[in-house]
């Protein structure tokens, strides 16, 4: 079973919408972060959280929130989901010598 | 504020040769971890390779290796004797040792490298 996962893996949504997408990990990280990944850009940080109780605003958190409802769980939400927001989205767990470990991705697609 | 520059976009290998991409940052840490990524087509993120700026030895893993030159700010990767399954882009990733709120890992654009067969 893969130690970090994501709902859904590919969306498609309407501008204006508000959706969520759900990362579960069961490595027993407390880190746990979003990124956003566009064509040429890299991978972009959105939000990261220390622990339940400790969220922080990455790079490009405008337009989106997050909820760590445990420690395994970590959601992003886009409150009013627009066509710029079309991108790939990644959860990750930091763990041993600052390493991340990915989950598979979601592509979203608003449209 | 650090940074990472990869600046190739695309790299191009025969099968069974060797390449290498090329990565360099800007950091005035002294302390710090750097990491290669690989993303297949299936678009999950692997850890290639991660190399910590206080070991001098350079890190490797099987085919992949590292060329850290620290004073130099450079940190490229050497794949061996490459294989059809290494054709993905590649990032390069930088983070301070002793971040807190403000260590957090930053990407370089990625290479895209094709393997020949």
């Amino acid at each position: 079973d893969a130690d970090v996962t994501q709902t859904p893996r590919n969306r498609i949504t309407k501008t204006g919408k508000r959706i969520m997408l759900e990362c579960s990990q069961t490595k027993g990280h407390d880190r746990m972060y979003w990124y956003r990944q566009d064509p040429g850009l890299g991978l972009r940080l959105i939000y990261y959280s220390f622990d339940v109780k400790d969220i922080n605003k990455g790079e490009i958190s405008d337009g989106y929130s997050v909820s760590r409802q445990a420690q395994a769980k970590f959601s992003l939400s886009l409150e009013s989901a627009i066509p710029n927001q079309t991108a790939l989205y990644f959860c990750a767990t930091r763990g041993f010598q600052e390493t991340q470990y990915f989950g598979p991705g979601t592509r979203l697609l608003v449209l | 504020a650090q940074t990472v520059t990869q600046s190739q976009p695309e790299m191009s290998v025969q099968e069974a040769e060797t390449v290498t991409l090329s990565c360099t940052y800007d950091t005035s840490e002294s302390d710090y971890y750097l990491f290669w990524y690989k993303q297949p087509p299936s678009r999950q993120m692997i850890l290639v390779i991660r190399q910590e700026a206080y070991k001098q030895q350079n890190a490797t893993e099987n085919r992949f290796s590292v060329n850290f030159q620290k004073a130099a700010k450079s940190f490229s990767l050497k794949i061996s004797d490459s294989q059809l399954g290494d054709a993905a882009m590649y990032f390069c990733a930088y983070r301070r040792r002793y971040g807190g709120s403000q260590g957090n890992l930053i990407f370089g654009k990625g290479t895209k490298l094709s393997v020949k067969p």
